[in-house]
C-alpha cells in the first residue's frame, strides 16, 4: 500500500516553454502533498508543500510564479515549471503522506528527470 | 531550516562487512526516518522510528532513535551488492508537517 506514482518519469523541453508533472497516490488520499528538487549528488531540498483545495506554500528562494502547483483533489497534485531554463534542469521528487496520519512516514514518487535545452 | 548532519557522506566496502552511518542535529525530532534512493528513482522508506530509544529492526538493517531524539544511526549487516544507493536520513519536527533530509551517504560494496 501506500503507492504514489509520479509521471513522466523523464521529459526534454525547449528553453522557454513549460513542463508539467503529475504526482498521484493511487491507493490512498493525500491532503498533503510535497515536491522536492534533487540535484545530481546532493539531497533533496523541500521546494513546496502542496494542499489539497487551498494554495501551496513555498519554500524560501522558490518562486512561486515559476512553479506553479495545483492540489485539485485528494489524490493529485501538479507542479508545473513555467517558461524552463537550462538550469531548472533537476530531478522532481513529489511525496505524499497519508490523509490525517500526521507524522506517519513520507511516500515518494520515483522522481521526473527534466532536461531544458 | 533545521539542518540534519549525515556522516559518512560516502562509503566502500566489501562484500559481507557491516556499515554504520548517523545523522545528528541540534534540533530535536519527533520521528526519524531512513530511506534508501536507487540511481533515477524515489527514496524508498526502509525503517520509522517514533519514540525516543526505539530500536527497530528490518532484516539486515537495524536504526535507532537517539534518547536525545537529536541524532538516529542505521547499521546494515552483512552487506550485499545490492545495498548499493544512497542512504538519507530524514527527520520531522514536533506539530511540523513536512521531512528535513540529510545530505545522504552513498554506499558502494565491492562483489
Amino acid at each position: 500500500g501506500a503507492v504514489v506514482s509520479q509521471h513522466p518519469s523523464w521529459v526534454i523541453c525547449k528553453s522557454g516553454t513549460s513542463v508539467k508533472i503529475e504526482c498521484r497516490s493511487l491507493d490512498f488520499q493525500a491532503t498533503t502533498m510535497f515536491w522536492y528538487r534533487q540535484f545530481p549528488k546532493q539531497s533533496l531540498m523541500l521546494m513546496a508543500t502542496s494542499n489539497e483545495g487551498s494554495k501551496a506554500t513555498y519554500e524560501q528562494g522558490v518562486e512561486k510564479d515559476k512553479f506553479l502547483i495545483n492540489h485539485a483533489s485528494l489524490t493529485l497534485s501538479t507542479l508545473t515549471v513555467t517558461s524552463a531554463h537550462p538550469e531548472d534542469s533537476s530531478f522532481y521528487i513529489c511525496s505524499a503522506r497519508l490523509q490525517g496520519a500526521r507524522g506517519s512516514p513520507l511516500h515518494f514518487g520515483n522522481g521526473t528527470r527534466l532536461t531544458v535545452t | 531550516g533545521q539542518q540534519l548532519n549525515q556522516s559518512p557522506q560516502s562509503m566502500f566496502i566489501q562484500e559481507g562487512e557491516d556499515v554504520s552511518m548517523n545523522c545528528t542535529s541540534s534540533s530535536i525530532f519527533n520521528t526519524w526516518l531512513w530511506y534508501k534512493q536507487d540511481p533515477g528513482e524515489g527514496p524508498v522508506l526502509l525503517i520509522a522510528l517514533y519514540k525516543a530509544g526505539e530500536l527497530t529492526s528490518n532484516g539486515r538493517l537495524t536504526a535507532q532513535f537517539g534518547i536525545t531524539r537529536k541524532d538516529s544511526f542505521l547499521n546494515i549487516s552483512a552487506s550485499i551488492p545490492s545495498d548499493v544507493g544512497i542512504y538519507f536520513c530524514a527527520g520531522q519536527l514536533k506539530n511540523n508537517n513536512d521531512m528535513r533530509f540529510g545530505a545522504g551517504t552513498r554506499l558502494t560494496v565491492k562483489p
